[in-house]
């Protein structure tokens, strides 16, 4: 079945530290990635999204998403955390040929001061 | 503009009653989609409507779930005689057209008893 995962369900890190979080895929063919995040009592936002082009993304924030057509990976990543950045953040797939998107489990990150 | 909006915010109801979740999209956006969001779950896509075409509702758990969309606006989610284990939150997300950003509402928190 086609699927999206994300690795980790639960991080914890200091403000400052790097993070990076993983989403692979398992669709074929063309497709649609995104970030979402949803801030404690907030609505889920976008972060990023990747169509084409460049697979080096970068959204709001200073987050950035790498696209590894060979790996099914559409990996995020920010070097330096802030305490604001506590949040779940959701990977989502949309296979290009038509609207429906699939989103991961999420990932809990918690950071300290 | 106004963002995506959904009523009620919060439901508690009894076990086998039927409840009614309502969407309102941003004005002008064509694709409407739900998503079920239970704790630890990711989203689970519900529904996906594209303008005048036939609704994707491929990811509708039972024939007890049903969505309509009256006018290219306004979308209502039905669950009729409903489970403890519908409980969760009900998310509406619009957006342009169907493989794009998609703009989420505040979620319906459903709780059946």
């Amino acid at each position: 079945a086609q699927s999206v995962s994300q690795h980790n369900h639960h991080v914890i890190l200091s403000e400052a530290a790097s993070l990076e979080l993983g989403c692979n895929y398992s669709y074929g063919g063309t497709v649609n990635l995104f970030w979402y995040v949803q801030y404690p009592g907030q609505h889920l936002q976008l972060l990023l999204k990747y169509f084409s082009g460049d697979p080096l993304v970068k959204g709001i924030k200073g987050f950035e998403a790498e696209f590894i057509k060979s790996k099914f990976s559409f990996n995020l990543r920010k070097p330096s955390v802030q305490w604001s950045d506590t949040a779940e953040y959701f990977c989502a797939v949309n296979p290009g040929s038509w609207g429906k998107f699939q989103f991961g489990a999420g990932t809990q990150v918690v950071v300290t001061p | 503009g106004a963002g995506v909006s959904q009523s009620p915010s919060n439901k508690v109801t009894e076990k086998g009653k039927d409840v009614e979740l309502r969407c309102d999209p941003i004005s002008g956006h064509t694709a409407l989609y739900w998503y079920r969001q239970s704790l630890g779950q990711g989203l689970e896509f519900l529904i996906y409507f594209q303008g005048n075409s036939a609704p994707d509702k491929s990811g509708l758990p039972s024939d007890r779930f049903s969505a309509e969309r009256t006018g290219g606006s306004v979308s209502t989610l039905t669950i009729q005689r409903t489970q403890q284990e519908d409980s969760a939150v009900y998310l509406c997300a619009s957006s342009r057209t169907g493989p794009e950003t998609q703009y989420f509402g505040p979620g319906t928190r459903l709780l059946v008893l």
